[in-house]
């Protein structure tokens, strides 16, 4: 498939092994944050979101972590598998006037996880 | 079924040659969004609508337009290609009424290849 993971960070790691993926976001304003998976050649894949006003949410097997004070994102993946192998993406937003959490999408660089049978 | 279709899934042209990139949702979302994707830089928002005829700005809008006449089409429109508009290219949709966004309710499209000569 098309690369596009390029010089990107990369994340390598043995199956059954938790798995930590980071991001950085840069703008205050941000309030609503979310985490795709890309596989190879197919589109961006909805992980888990979570809204400024929470620390930590948790879904089946992930769990991503909000610190606001140091603009910090983090998805962890529990007993990960070969089939978690992607690209990794986290991505910022801000409320719009209306009060929904979809405005304008900026995206972090992404993260390559591989995972080793 | 329910998808986000994109046409064509590649393209070849040359510089200057308009050219129109379809994307159609059958989910009667009301935000769709279009991101282009280059190696090492992850994905950038072009343009990206709240409902039809609201239009917005994404990080990157320069060189493309969009409308939003009917709830399901959004075509991206390069009035006048130029070869920094080679790229993967992604349509999204996602429901943003009725409560608070979850994972049943995102979809991306399966990418389009273009190249500009």
């Amino acid at each position: 498939g098309e690369s596009v993971g390029l010089h990107l960070p990369t994340l390598s790691v043995q199956e059954g092994d938790n798995s930590i993926i980071n991001c950085a976001y840069s703008n205050s304003a941000s309030d609503y944050f979310i985490w795709y998976k890309q596989e190879s050649g197919k589109g961006p894949q909805f992980i888990i979101d979570i809204r400024s006003n929470m620390d930590k949410r948790q879904g089946q097997r992930v769990t991503v972590l909000l610190n606001k004070t140091v603009k910090h994102l983090s998805l962890q993946i529990a007993a990960t598998q070969p089939g978690d192998s992607a690209v990794y993406f986290c991505a910022e937003s801000s409320s719009n006037a209306g009060g929904t959490s979809y405005g304008k999408l900026t995206f972090g660089q992404g993260t390559i996880l591989t995972v080793h049978p | 079924e329910a998808q986000v279709t994109q046409n064509p899934r590649y393209l070849i042209t040359v510089t200057g040659k308009k050219l129109t990139v379809t994307c159609s949702q059958n989910m009667n979302h009301e935000y769709m969004s279009w991101y282009r994707q280059d190696p090492g830089l992850g994905l950038r928002q072009i343009y990206y609508s709240m409902n039809v005829e609201v239009t917005d700005k994404g990080d990157v809008p320069e060189g493309y337009k969009v409308s939003r006449k009917e709830k399901r089409n959004f075509p991206l429109i390069l009035e006048s290609p130029s070869p920094n508009q080679t790229s993967l290219y992604f349509c999204a949709s996602i429901m943003t009424s009725g409560g608070p966004p979850s994972t049943d309710t995102q979809y991306f499209g399966p990418g389009t290849r273009l190249t500009v000569l």
